[in-house]
């Protein structure tokens, strides 16, 4: 079962914000949002994650609504080197058994233009 | 030296053959994870590991069999390969919270 939705795919100009949203509208409590990222078959490669809270690290910025039922990932600058498929994910931060996999939908392909 | 390294990178094997795919990591975590990418979709996950003795099935085991000799170390193996088993496998590892996993680069295989 789909625990998110993204949209299949988004443009950007090269040097503008790019915002990728995220609905995950039956997240449960102790569910965190996770971001990851796929550049061109290689492995994908961890963004960000938050529970509530809105969270920045330097890759990109994380904007969590307050009902927690959509989120928005925020590249502030984006660059060709972003071009990649993007995957938002819910899910326990800690636990054992299928609860800790990572579940990946078919995310939003980002392609930034020069 | 990456982090989390995959051999083969590509392979190319007959229908009924046996393969085995290898995946070490130097991070140093427990936990370990062998993935599978379709053309268009997303990952998959095979089996997973917590620890040299804690192997599980993941949501798509059968035709599939996994090894894990040592925490660095955990091999999946296709033992009659068949030609819907052609995709991408991702290797990945994650500490015991999870935050964040690190892939390996992937095994392109191709089974004719």
């Amino acid at each position: 079962d789909a625990k998110t939705t993204q949209p299949p795919s988004m443009d950007c100009a090269e040097g503008r914000a790019a915002n990728l949203p995220c609905n995950h509208s039956t997240i449960s409590g102790n569910e965190y949002v996770y971001w990851y990222r796929q550049i061109h078959s290689q492995g994908p490669q961890y963004i960000i994650h938050g529970l509530k809270n809105n969270e920045t690290n330097e890759m990109a910025s994380l904007i969590i609504t307050e009902d927690r039922k959509s989120s928005t990932l925020i590249l502030p600058h984006a660059t060709l080197r972003d071009t990649a498929v993007y995957y938002c994910i819910v899910r326990p931060r800690e636990g054992g058994g299928s609860n800790y996999k990572l579940t990946f939908g078919k995310g939003t392909l980002l392609t930034v233009n020069p | 030296d990456a982090d989390v390294t995959q051999t083969p990178r590509n392979r190319i094997t007959k229908t009924g053959k046996r393969i085995m795919l290898e995946c070490s990591q130097t991070k140093g975590h427990d936990r370990m994870y062998w993935y599978r990418q379709d053309p268009g979709l997303g990952l998959r996950l095979i089996y997973y590991s917590f620890d040299v003795k804690d192997i599980n099935k993941g949501e798509i085991s059968d035709g599939y069999s996994v090894s894990r000799q040592a925490q660095a170390k955990f091999s999946l193996s296709l033992e009659s390969a068949i030609p819907n088993q052609t995709a991408l496998y991702f290797c990945a590892t994650s500490d015991w919270r999870g935050t964040e996993a690190f892939f390996g680069q992937g095994t392109r295989l191709t089974v004719v």
